[in-house]
């Protein structure tokens, strides 16, 4: 039931961009992301609903296809700080579910 | 401001020896879980509780005990920590329990080592 996140890990250059993508096998009600560095606890960065609907955060925005129980993560022109490991969340019932992860290092 | 508390960050213990790991949130979220934190296994949900008296188990909860005898408090208990317990271990809570729209907020994080 822990959605699977593609790629595991991908090293970008400053300024390049980046897509991350996350699978689920159950009917979605809602997708979040997050941002954790290592050792720190996980940051929220923004929550999908049901509908399509794409958001953003700065240079960082999302999108979730509930029909095809999937949600992508753009990270456009990226920054050092936006090294870390990322996951997504799932909501199915009454348990939260964290994705497998995605380790994203940016280099200069 | 609206935190999340865990104590302690650290913690160093013998295996048998029973813990707690404490867990407080200020913000009257109803739903709190806790999870452990594995290189290569991501965060993996232990108990949860949607509120007061109502617990429930996650993916990995052998081994573990909870309580939700009041809103703002979830502690995590082990009753004798073996080594295979030793991980990072968070508390998080949110506000909506039926459809989980609203972000999670985490504690610091507990380090654990059961030697």
């Amino acid at each position: 039931q822990q959605p699977v996140q593609s790629p595991q890990a991908v090293i970008l250059r400053e300024g390049e961009d980046a897509v991350i993508n996350c699978s689920s096998s159950k009917a979605l009600y809602s997708v979040h992301w997050y941002r954790q560095k290592h050792g720190e606890a996980p940051v929220f960065l923004m929550i999908l609903l049901k509908g399509g609907e794409q958001k953003g955060h700065e240079k960082i925005s999302a999108s979730f296809n509930e029909k095809k129980q999937q949600s992508s993560l753009y990270l456009t022109a990226s920054q050092l700080s936006y090294s870390g490991t990322y996951f997504c969340g799932t909501y199915t019932g009454n348990q939260f579910y964290f994705g497998t992860g995605t380790s994203l290092t940016v280099i200069p | 401001e609206a935190q999340v508390t865990q104590n302690p960050r650290y913690l160093i213990t013998v295996t048998g020896k029973k813990l707690t790991v404490t867990c407080s949130q200020n913000m009257n979220h109803e739903y709190m879980s806790w999870y452990r934190q594995d290189p290569g296994l991501g965060l993996r949900q232990i108990y949860y509780s949607m509120n007061v008296e109502v617990t429930d188990k996650g993916d990995v909860p052998e081994g573990y005990k909870v309580s939700r005898k009041e809103k703002r408090n979830f502690p995590l208990i082990l009753e004798s920590p073996s080594p295979n317990q030793t991980s990072l271990y968070f508390c998080a809570s949110s506000t909506t329990t039926i459809i989980m729209n609203t972000e999670a907020f985490f504690g610091q994080g507990t380090r654990l080592t059961v030697v």
